[in-house]
């Protein structure tokens, strides 16, 4: 059974960069889509974007300049980087695998959240 | 984009209730609709896919319908292991979207 952990700092200062890892366990990562999703507290769900294992991404055009999401098939590894943070950006961040191998998906498997607060 | 909005945005029910969730979208999605549900605390979980699929493991009181801009979420008696958040989600195009959500709870 895939298992999907979140990692990376829990306090980010305001226009500096957010960075957070998710690392499959239980599978590998180059027979899925992989997704980063975020929500704010007590407020609902973004999809931020989708990676596959060859490199191929999509963002959501809300968040595209300031975000890069990037794959270590070596590690088992995804990651994401948000760049010139604000508060506005506080959330619980997930990582989530696509259920059918595919871009337009649902999300079957979801890490257990990080949260990351953006704050001096 | 496409939004999704789900209604209502919060409701009670006491348990054996039927209870009924709808997402409406702002353009034609087909069947590319799932329904998760969020605990507090804890990361969604995929209950229903394809507008009216269950996942398999998901107890048949739960159930999907509709097609189009239009879909609704049932939960056929209301068991108190049912109290969460609810979201609405469409896989038609990207980006991915989510309804904002409805929560449930006992009266």
């Amino acid at each position: 059974q895939v298992q999907l952990q979140e990692s990376g700092p829990g306090l980010v200062k305001p226009s500096e960069t957010l960075s957070l890892t998710c690392t499959v366990s239980g599978g590998s990562i180059t027979t899925d889509y992989w997704s980063w999703i975020r929500q704010p507290p007590g407020k609902g769900l973004e999809w931020i974007g989708y990676i596959y294992y060859t490199g191929s991404v999509d963002n959501n055009p809300s968040l595209r300049s300031r975000v890069s999401i990037s794959v270590d098939t070596a590690k088992n590894q995804f990651s994401l980087r948000l760049t010139s943070v604000t508060a506005a950006d506080t959330a619980v961040y997930y990582c989530a695998k696509h259920r059918d191998s595919l871009v337009h998906d649902s999300f079957d498997i979801w890490g257990q959240g990080r949260m990351v607060t953006v704050s001096s | 984009d496409i939004q999704m909005t789900q209604s209502p945005s919060s409701l009670s029910a006491s348990v054996g209730d039927r209870v009924t969730i709808t997402c409406q979208a702002t353009q034609d999605i087909s069947i590319y609709l799932n329904w998760y549900q969020q605990k507090p605390g804890k990361a969604p979980t995929l209950l229903i896919y394809e507008a009216s699929t269950l996942k398999a493991g998901v107890p048949s009181r739960f159930s999907g319908s509709g097609s189009g801009t239009r879909f609704t979420f049932t939960i056929g008696g209301l068991q108190p292991e049912d109290i969460a958040t609810y979201y609405c989600q469409q896989y038609d195009s990207l980006p991915l979207t989510f309804g904002g959500g409805t929560k449930v709870d006992l009266k």
